[in-house]
């Protein structure tokens, strides 16, 4: 079983506020990542890290922010939530080095702006 | 570049069908990696299997199968006598010199 968390698990949020999805997982995983997944299913990635202060944007342009100050800790915050950040958002991690391992997803944070 | 594509958006089957799952990737590497993760309704993705491209070996675990066929670059993966507890939506996955990379998944209504 992964050890790996996601709070919360559901949010509903007024449009403009500030919010923080927690990720932590005590595997000591260098490599993590936050995943937005449409309604219609498709898991887009929007940022990844290599390890403490590593962060990178992924493939989806998105206006959330990271951090990694510790090798267990990654949250994604949104500065002015909008209607269109709702979605689903799944944070995995992976151990270090070659991409030959399988990734383990936390349950994910069910995020609604209204 | 990497990329993998699940043809199939949505699959539904009567309890105790066979139904295999397309997956057919594009990569450049010449080592990369294979995965199946499925996700059932609580959300979170729960990896299934992994594959090397050194290892064309077909596998079989209790109902699940998977056919590597690196000629064709595709990961299909066989449910048999599909059961209720099989719905879920399946993603298959690359991963070698980029970050993994993610179908956009077949969703599986398996009706009683």
């Amino acid at each position: 079983e992964a050890d790996i968390y996601q709070t919360p698990r559901y949010l509903v949020i007024g449009t403009g506020k500030k919010i923080t999805l927690e990720c932590s997982q005590t595997m000591g995983h260098d490599k993590m990542y936050w995943y937005q997944q449409d309604p219609g299913m498709e898991l887009h990635l929007i940022h990844y890290s290599y390890g403490v202060n590593s962060t990178e944007k992924g493939d989806l342009s998105s206006e959330s922010t990271v951090s990694r100050i510790r090798t267990e800790h990654f949250p994604l915050t949104l500065e002015s939530a909008r209607p269109s950040h709702t979605s689903q958002y799944l944070c995995a991690s992976s151990p270090s080095a070659s991409m030959n391992t399988e990734a383990f997803f936390g349950q994910g944070t069910r995020l609604t702006v209204v | 570049a990497q990329k993998v594509t699940q043809a199939q958006t949505e699959i539904s089957v009567v309890e105790k069908e066979d139904v295999t799952l397309d997956c057919v990737y594009e990569t450049r590497d010449t080592t990369y990696y294979l995965f199946w993760y499925k996700q059932p309704p609580s959300g979170e993705l729960v990896f299934l299997i992994r594959r090397n491209s050194f290892d064309e070996q077909n596998e079989i675990s209790g109902r699940y199968s998977w056919n590597f066929q690196k000629s064709t670059s595709s990961f299909n993966f066989t449910i048999t006598a599909s059961q209720v507890v099989d719905s879920a939506v399946y993603f298959c996955a690359l991963g070698g010199s980029y970050i993994p990379t993610f179908g956009r998944g077949t969703s599986l209504i398996v009706h009683p």
